[in-house]
């Protein structure tokens, strides 16, 4: 089975600055998606950025980017220029496409303080 | 914009009670998926479903159940709460069974089971 690990329970960072949350995970499978979610305090959780797996190029949205090691199996997520609006808890997440079910499997989280 | 409404925020039941989660979203999605959500354990899949009357059991389904008549609602259920289902719940959908499609969440159901 898949499993997702993230060990910062948490991280701050000043304005402006750049921070890095970590996650890695355990797979057998060569192909797969992963993903980070940005949960802010008013508690809905929103799409953050998404990597496939056999894309070998980092991807990247806006200030938001990620360092994809498959062989390490790490994937980190980058927040550069950090606003105020960045502090929220952070998931890192794997779907498989064994089942082709959908679902995510969650890592335990970071929450992100983002100091003015 | 995706919009996935979970009716009750915040609710206290007491042991042994009935409760009804209730979800429904507005983007004709076919996936429908329940979490829970723990300090220190991140979420943790309940239930999901691909279609109506469809149902399959994620990590963590012992004490719960869930039904699905029509394919905007997506429903949780505690057939007898107890103290350690105190937790916040995530309901949550997805366009399809196509894996990396965006899953998109409700603002979570605060139970507190006293």
């Amino acid at each position: 089975a898949q499993t997702v690990t993230q060990s910062q329970p948490e991280m701050s960072v000043q304005e402006a600055e750049t921070v890095t949350l970590s996650c890695t995970y355990d797979t057998s499978e060569s192909d797969y998606y992963l993903f980070w979610y940005k949960q802010p305090p008013s508690r809905q959780m929103i799409l953050v950025i998404r990597q496939e797996a056999y894309k070998q190029q980092n991807a990247t949205e806006n200030r938001f980017s990620v360092n994809f090691q498959k062989a390490a199996k790490s994937f980190s997520l980058k927040i550069s220029d950090s606003q105020l609006g960045d502090a929220a808890m952070y998931f890192c997440a794997y779907a498989s496409f064994s089942g082709n079910t959908g679902k995510l499997i969650f890592g335990q989280g970071t929450t992100l303080q983002v100091k003015p | 914009d995706v919009k996935v409404t979970q009716s009750s925020r915040y609710l206290v039941k007491r042991t042994g009670e009935k409760v009804f989660l209730e979800c429904v979203q507005d983007m004709d999605h076919e996936n429908m998926f329940w979490y829970r959500q723990d300090p220190g354990l991140g979420l943790r899949l309940i239930y999901f479903s691909y279609d109506v009357k469809m149902k399959e059991k994620g990590d963590i389904p012992e004490g719960y159940s869930v039904s699905r008549e029509k394919k905007e609602r997506f429903s949780l259920i505690l057939e007898s709460a107890s103290t350690n289902q105190t937790s916040m719940y995530l309901c949550a959908s997805s366009l399809s069974r196509r894996v990396g499609n965006t899953i998109y969440f409700g603002e979570g159901s605060w139970l507190t089971v006293v």
